[in-house]
């Protein structure tokens, strides 16, 4: 079993609407979750952690699912400029490694 | 503030030439190192991680190797490249210590072997 996993999509949605979509992870010792976005033939790049009582930053909220071993990312007003893939990272505890799912690629369309 | 810098942004190189990547931190100390390999439409592979000067932590058996010779300075080379070689490669830090910071990555290095 991967450490990370991700449905790859594509989610295709218009400009406006809400999309989600998460991320299992197989090592209940976690400790540590993040969000990053990646541009075609870009570095990836941090949108935001992921803390245990769930965050928003702006139109983005985070959540995080112990108990079932899952984070969730939920975009809503999706924006053209949301276009991207979306990795999720895992950091377990006590190690210094940081895992990355394979990514899930949304494209909003006018 | 902390940036990451990382060369050549693409490279072309023959099978069995011998490759060497370099990426440098500033602003910070003591931080994790990480090379990360990244196939076409696939996720990152992790190839070696560095909790300091001369400890490098290999992930994956194969063609390369890693050095670290200076806190801030992670290098990664290969004796004889292969065409599997090809991909992007991409330098990371993060703040020391186990159990997790995020991560800040370099632009990369879009490497074809031909």
């Amino acid at each position: 079993r991967k450490e990370v996993e991700q449905d790859p999509g594509p989610f295709n949605v218009p400009e406006g609407a809400t999309v989600a979509f998460n991320c299992t992870y197989s090592n209940s010792a976690s400790q540590s979750f993040f969000w990053y976005r990646q541009d075609c033939r870009k570095e990836p790049k941090l949108l935001m952690s992921v803390y245990s009582s769930g965050n928003e930053d702006g139109r983005f909220t985070a959540q995080l699912n112990r108990a079932s071993q899952y984070i969730s990312l939920l975009i809503r007003d999706s924006k053209l400029s949301d276009s991207a893939t979306y990795l999720c990272v895992v950091i377990p505890a006590n190690d210094y490694k940081l895992s990355f799912g394979a990514g899930t690629t949304v494209t909003v369309r006018a | 503030s902390q940036t990451i810098h990382q060369w050549p942004a693409t490279l072309v190189q023959p099978v069995g030439s011998p490759l060497s990547l370099e990426c440098t931190v500033e602003g910070t100390s003591n931080p994790n190192l990480y090379w990360y390999r990244q196939a076409a439409g696939r996720g990152l592979q992790l190839l070696f991680y560095s909790v300091g000067i001369g400890q490098i932590s290999s992930e994956v058996p194969q063609n390369l190797s890693a050095s670290r010779p200076q806190d801030r300075q992670f290098i990664l080379s290969s004796k004889k490249l292969l065409l599997s070689d090809s991909g992007f490669y991409l330098c990371a830090w993060s703040g020391g210590g186990v159990g997790g910071t995020e991560a800040f990555f370099g632009q990369g290095t879009r490497l074809t072997v031909v």
